[in-house]
């Protein structure tokens, strides 16, 4: 079964600057996708950004970017120019490429953003 | 984009009653519905998938006699909780998938509070 690994559950960034967000995962598979959710207090979920496996660019939405190892099963998550509005508990997510395409999440990283 | 409306948001039922949580999308049909429980400042949780007209598919440990759910529809999946107990106290999320290769759409989430 996969497992997706966050081991920071904690992490605070100063208002512009850059923070990492790490994210392991362990499968056999080769072809996957990769995924950042962000969950702010109201609870909604939000996609930040996605990876497919059989890319070796990495992915990068506007101030969000990522850093994929495929080797390594590395998945770590880049934002710069922090704003308050990215304060958020940050899950790291996985989906099968069986039939059932379910995710898997990580334990999250709750992030604060300080003015 | 694709919206998932959850309802109720909030709900709090008397232990021994049964409460039921609808997801509807609203703009594509839901052919996958994936149902998670989260607890406070932890990971979502995968409990069933659904697919529309299927029986759901139960994740290990999570009774499938407490935990109804009916896809009866590409546009509706809902969650039953049967004879509630405290311990069920918990928020509940759907997503829903539209067709092979598409992204996930999650609903707003559903607290459930069971004295």
């Amino acid at each position: 079964a996969q497992t997706v690994t966050q081991s920071q559950p904690e992490m605070s960034v100063q208002e512009a600057e850059t923070v990492t967000l790490s994210c392991t995962y362990d499968t056999s598979e080769s072809d996957y996708y990769l995924f950042w959710y962000k969950q702010p207090p109201s609870r909604q979920m939000i996609l930040v950004i996605r990876q497919e496996a059989y890319k070796q660019q990495n992915a990068t939405e506007n101030r969000f970017s990522v850093n994929f190892q495929k080797a390594a099963k590395s998945f770590s998550l880049k934002i710069s120019d922090s704003q308050l509005g990215d304060a958020a508990m940050y899950f790291c997510a996985y989906r099968t490429s069986g039939s059932a395409r379910q995710l898997t999440f990580g334990s999250g990283t709750q992030l604060t953003v300080l003015p | 984009g694709a919206v998932v409306s959850q309802h109720p948001s909030r709900v709090i039922c008397k232990s021994g009653t049964s409460v039921k949580i609808e997801c509807r999308s609203l703009d594509f049909q839901a052919t996958t519905m994936f149902w998670y429980r989260q607890f406070p400042k932890q990971s979502l949780m995968l409990m069933a998938t659904s697919n529309e007209g299927s029986k759901a598919t139960y994740e290990q440990g999570v009774e499938k006699d407490k935990f109804l759910i009916n896809h009866a529809s590409l546009t509706l999946s809902t969650l039953t909780v049967t004879s509630a107990h405290p311990e069920d106290s918990s928020f509940y999320i759907c997503s829903a998938r539209e067709a092979a290769g598409s992204g996930y759409t999650f609903g707003s989430g559903t607290r459930l509070t069971v004295v």
